[in-house]
Formats: C-alpha cells, structure tokens, sequence
C-alpha cells in the first residue's frame, strides 16, 4: 500500500517570498510522483511530474520539484511567488506497475494551502 | 493540451432525487476514468475506477448501489447519485487517462453537489 504525507496543511508567505511544500510518501515499490494545484470550487490541475530519469523536475508557473529516494520525499519549490499561486496544493503517487483494478490509481496527500499576501 | 469537461458544474436538488454527473474526455480516448469526492478541506478520495465497457470497480466502502457509474463509450462516463440524501452532498471530480501507463490523469472541473 502507498501513502503520502503533506507536512504542512497551510502555508502563508509574503509575495515575492520562495516556498517550498513538503512531501513524503511510503512505498514498497517504486512511484510515479505528481502534483497537482486546485483553486476554489475548480478540478486538479498538474504542475509537475517525476517518471524517472533526472530527480529535478521542472513544471509550470515556476514550479519545480526534487525527487530524493533515500528520503522518500518530493518537496515542490518556487523561488518567487505570485498573488495568483495562492491556492491547495496537493502531492500524490501511483504505482506503474500496478495492474488489474489498482492501474494508474493516484493516492493523494491531505493537502497543502498556500496563501500569498501581498 | 488534454481536457476534461464534467458537467454539471452545480446541482442543488431535493432529498431523493437521483442525479447524473457527466464526464467527458474532449481530445482523447479515455479508457480509464475516476471518480473523486472531497469533502470541505479534505483531500480526494477515490470513489471507483471507471473502465469502458466494463464494470466498473468500487473502493472499499463506496456502495455500488447508490453510486452508478457507466462508461460506455471511449469519452464518456457518467456518475448517478441515486436517491442523494444530505450526508451526499459533496464536490464530486472526475478525471480521466490515457491508455499509456505514464500519462498523468487530467481531471474535470468538478461538480458541486448541494442535496437540500
């Protein structure tokens, strides 16, 4: 079984401020890693994902996120943030090589709100 | 890019009602789609997985009975919540996969779900 924690459930910073949302998760096998950005009353939207190869992932609106193995972590960053990055973050894992009923399930994080003030 | 269109976007209805909430893949083939509900300031919980021309596979402690799910065709499936009481009153999403193991889900915008 997989799970994730988001350590951090809010988060405030001041514009113009770097952020970084934890993630960890626990796995016995190896994970596809992803996350997601969801504003108010909206779907998920994907900001980054980690497949394999380079543990430094570059997504979208300057978002990045390192994939550490033996920490079993996969914090998002970014070094400067907007008014308009305020919204819920969520990390979340699925396991290629699940079949039958459990392929491409996501197990999702509790969430993390950023709040941007100005 | 990949788009999911869900729709309603909100329904607010009275106690018994059933409602269907649709779920489309707009530009591509979805053979997998799932159903998420959230409750206020949680995170999603998956539902069922939605498998086209299949059953469709429900996690544990989601009654298939009252949460109907057809996927009857490459781009769309539909989600019913039948005779929907209060307690079901959610934000329900949907998203949707390519056939290709690492392409991520691309989800729906979500429907508020207001039983009064």
């Amino acid at each position: 079984a997989q799970s994730v924690t988001q350590l951090d459930s809010q988060v405030p910073v001041f514009e113009e401020a770097p952020v970084e949302l934890r993630c960890n998760y626990s796995s016995s096998v190896s994970v596809y890693l992803f996350w997601y950005v969801q504003y108010p009353n909206q779907g998920l939207q994907l900001l980054l994902k980690y497949l394999s190869g380079s543990t430094l992932v570059k997504g979208i609106n300057g978002f990045e996120a390192e994939f550490n193995k033996s920490q079993t972590s996969f914090h998002l960053r970014k070094p400067s943030v907007h008014i308009s990055d305020t919204a819920e973050y969520f990390c979340a894992v699925s396991d290629p090589g699940a079949g039958g009923t459990s392929y491409g399930k996501l197990t999702f994080g509790q969430g993390t709100i950023l709040t941007v003030h100005p | 890019g990949a788009v999911v269109s869900q729709h309603p976007s909100r329904v607010i209805c009275k106690s018994g009602t059933s409602v269907k909430i649709e779920c489309r893949s707009l530009d591509f083939q979805a053979t997998t789609m799932f159903w998420y509900r959230q409750f206020p300031k949680q995170s999603l919980m998956l539902m069922a997985t939605s498998n086209e021309g299949s059953k469709a596979t429900y996690e544990q402690g989601v009654e298939k009975d009252k949460f109907l799910i057809n996927h009857a065709s490459l781009t769309l499936s539909t989600l019913t919540v039948t005779s929907a009481h209060p307690e079901d009153s959610s934000f329900y999403i949907c998203s949707a996969r390519r056939q290709d193991s690492n392409q991520p889900q691309h989800f729906g915008d979500g429907t508020r779900l207001s039983i009064l």
